[in-house]
C-alpha cells in the first residue's frame, strides 16, 4: 500500500482565498483524522471520521474550516477564507481502531 | 497533569544509547507509541506497547513501560545519525482520542 496520500504538498495563497486540502487513506482503514501542526502548539487534532462519518469535530478552530469525507477513499479540509495564522503543517492520518498512520502532510502558507 | 510530557532536547554521540522519556496522562491509556518525524515528513509510526506489557523490543528499539508512575521510554541502542529525528510520545485513552506530546529533538553528533 502506498499509505495515506495528501495532496498538495505545499500550498501557497493570499489571505481571503479558498483553500482545500486532500486526503486519501489507507484502503480498510475505518478511520481519518485531520491534524494541524505548528511551532507554537504542537500537534492539534481538528476532526476525525468513522466510516466516513464525523464523530469529534471539536478541534476545528472556528467556521471557516471545514471537511467532508464523500467516501471511504477521500476526505478533504477546506478553508474558507483563509487567514495568515492558518499557516501551518496539515496532516491527514489514517487507521484501524487505536493506531494512526500518517501522511506527509501539506505545508500551508498563508500571505 | 493534562499534557504527555517529553523533554524537548537530547543530543547524543554516534553509537551511544539514547533514552526519551515521556510521562502520559491517563493511567487508563490502553496503548502508547513512539512516533518519528523526520524534517518536512510525516509522523512515522515506530513502535507501539499494550498497556498491559512492561516492556517492548524491536531490534534497537526497547520500550519501557511504568505504569505506577505513568511513565514510558524509549531507548534507541547504538544511535546512527540517521536516527536525528522529533520522537513523539503518544497515548490512546478514550473512544479513539490520542493525544501526543510535544515531541523530542534528537541530534546525533558524528
Amino acid at each position: 500500500d502506498a499509505g495515506v496520500i495528501q495532496s498538495p504538498r505545499h500550498e501557497v495563497t493570499e489571505m481571503g482565498q479558498e483553500v482545500t486540502l486532500r486526503c486519501k487513506p489507507i484502503s480498510g482503514h475505518d478511520y481519518l483524522f485531520w491534524y494541524r501542526q505548528t511551532m507554537m502548539r504542537g500537534l492539534e487534532l481538528l476532526i476525525y471520521f468513522n466510516n466516513n462519518v464525523p464523530i469529534d469535530d471539536s478541534g476545528m478552530p472556528e467556521d471557516r474550516f471545514s471537511a467532508k469525507m464523500p467516501n471511504a477513499s477521500f476526505s478533504t479540509l477546506k478553508i474558507q477564507p483563509s487567514e495568515p495564522r492558518d499557516s501551518a503543517v496539515y496532516f491527514c492520518a489514517s487507521g484501524p481502531l487505536g493506531v494512526q498512520y500518517f501522511g506527509a502532510g501539506t505545508r500551508l502558507s498563508v500571505l | 497533569g493534562e499534557d504527555v510530557e517529553q523533554s524537548l532536547f537530547l543530543s547524543v554521540r554516534e553509537g551511544d544509547s539514547s533514552v526519551i522519556n515521556c510521562t502520559y496522562t491517563d493511567s487508563s491509556s490502553t496503548y502508547l507509541y513512539w512516533y518519528k518525524q523526520e524534517p518536512g515528513a510525516g509522523l512515522q509510526l515506530l513502535t507501539y506497547i499494550f498497556s498491559n506489557m512492561d516492556m517492548k523490543q524491536d531490534q534497537r528499539l526497547t520500550v519501557l513501560l511504568n505504569k505506577k508512575d505513568k511513565h514510558l521510554s524509549l531507548r534507541i541502542a547504538d544511535t546512527q545519525t540517521g536516527d536525528s529525528a522529533i520522537y513523539f510520545c503518544a497515548e490512546y485513552y478514550n473512544n479513539n482520542d490520542m493525544r501526543f506530546g510535544a515531541g523530542t529533538r534528537l541530534t546525533v553528533k558524528p
